[in-house]
């Protein structure tokens, strides 16, 4: 059973570009999460999704950041613009139940680095 | 969002117990207790989670105190693979999202 998969695993951009960072869950997943790591710190949590639905938003910023999570692929992050401060590593988790104590299995991670 | 506090760093010899803690006196009666760590350069990776009692898993066992005010992390034997930021996070029921605090380095000397 694949774990999450992220990908690109790396991701330079220059500022004013646009990012696109996708996650599939692990299978029979259908609750996502994306969560962003800035240097030295914590995860923070951005968006929660569930399929084709967005159902949890307040930790993401609200100009040039989108999630989406359509019926069939990937769920996709889209950072529009890219600034400087955007270079993190971004955590995709997904779950198989909603709220808790369901665990929340994390991929590797993309990360993104804006020149 | 519920608070934990953990120290930031903690050193321990190979093959001895670890004991990693975590205060979170704001918890209320539905939160769960999770625990996840985080090796170099990887996402996060579930060890053990609990309510009340406490809990063993192949990884770690939870020490949850009664009034559920603090846990403890134990490594029974702590290896160099062991050693990772691990977080403490507190999840409601109504909740889906964790919220991560500065997490506890760990360091495991040979």
């Amino acid at each position: 059973n694949a774990g999450v998969m992220q990908n690109p695993r790396h991701l330079v951009r220059r500022r004013g570009q646009e990012a696109r960072l996708r996650c599939s869950p692990m299978k029979g997943h259908s609750h996502v999460y994306w969560y962003r790591q800035l240097p030295e710190e914590g995860l923070k949590f951005m968006v929660y999704l569930q399929k084709e639905n967005i159902i949890d938003e307040s930790g993401m910023p609200k100009e040039r950041f989108s999630a989406e999570f359509p019926k069939e692929g990937p769920s996709i992050l889209r950072i529009q613009q890219v600034v400087r401060g955007d270079s993190a590593a971004y955590f995709c988790a997904s779950s198989l139940l909603a709220g808790g104590p369901d665990t929340q299995y994390f991929g590797p991670g993309t990360r993104l680095t804006v020149l | 969002d519920a608070k934990t506090t953990q120290p930031n760093s903690m050193e321990s010899n190979e093959e001895e117990p670890v004991h990693l803690p975590c205060n979170h006196s704001t918890i209320s009666g539905t939160d769960y207790i999770h625990w996840y760590r985080q090796l170099p350069s990887q996402g996060p990776e579930y060890v053990i989670h609990g309510l009340t009692s406490n809990v063993n898993n192949r990884m770690a066992s939870l020490a949850i105190a009664e009034d559920r005010k603090s846990s403890t992390l134990i490594l029974h034997r702590a290896t160099l693979r062991d050693a990772a930021v691990y977080y403490c996070i507190l999840q409601g029921n109504t909740g889906n999202q964790f919220y991560f605090g500065t997490g506890t380095s760990l360091t495991v000397i040979p």
